[in-house]
């Protein structure tokens, strides 16, 4: 399997600042990573694919780069509506995995 | 598209879990898209079980050692999963979701609620 590891598992931040989270594969992966956000009691909802390609309808405040092992989403400037727990998803081959996760909280 | 699952939220240990995921606004076989299922236990991250194809072809999760059986019934737009000999490692929010394709990369576009389903005696 590869593994996705994220960093931070948490991170406060207030409205307003830009946040940036990291995910590691055990492996290269290319650029088959995605973005998910999710809200307590809410599915995942995809953000970014392809490791940089904004899903349509996701604010442009929301980036991600990187490839190969290494990835970041980042925010540019945090809504009250962008406080959730951010997941990466490799699919580079069709075992897909996720990362742990980070939980965004308001400072 | 819009999907939902359904399904007991109680199942016995070493008995079968059993839930269906119905797909509305677009015919589950249109397109090339692979339907999945995805569980997350609470406060981890989520975990894919397995996917099917609308012509019937499936993968799994290696890690469910052959207890999972996805299937679909095109007709009438539902596809199903089935885990056997569960335990309570297996009590988790289960998500049914649509793995879509875009410029050669998957992706998870569309999911349903989610539907938590404990294992207790």
């Amino acid at each position: 399997d590869i593994q996705m590891t994220q960093s931070p598992s948490s991170l406060s931040a207030s409205v307003g600042d830009r946040v940036t989270i990291t995910c590691r594969a055990s492996q290269s992966i290319s650029s088959y990573l995605s973005w998910y956000q999710q809200k307590p009691g809410k599915a995942p909802k995809l953000l970014i694919y392809a490791a940089s390609s904004l899903q349509s309808g996701v604010p442009s405040r929301f980036s991600g780069g990187g490839s190969g092992t290494d990835f970041t989403l980042s925010i540019s400037s945090l809504q009250p509506e962008d406080f959730a727990t951010y997941y990466c998803q490799q699919s580079y081959n069709s075992l897909y995995t996720f990362g742990q996760g980070t939980k965004l909280e308001i400072k | 598209v819009q999907l939902q699952e359904s399904g007991p939220g109680l199942v016995k240990p070493s008995q079968t879990l059993s839930l269906t995921c119905t797909v509305s606004g677009g015919s589950i076989s249109s397109g090339s898209s692979y339907w999945s299922w995805i569980r997350q236990p609470a406060g981890k991250g989520p975990e894919w079980v397995g996917r099917v194809y609308p012509g019937g072809s499936t993968s799994y999760n290696p890690s469910l050692k052959g207890r999972v059986t996805i299937s679909v019934d095109t007709s009438q737009n539902h596809f199903f999963l089935k885990l056997s000999s569960v335990t309570a490692a297996d009590t988790a929010v289960y998500y049914c979701a649509r793995e879509g394709l875009s410029s050669g990369y998957t992706l998870f576009d569309y999911w349903g609620q989610g539907t938590l389903v404990t294992v207790s005696s």
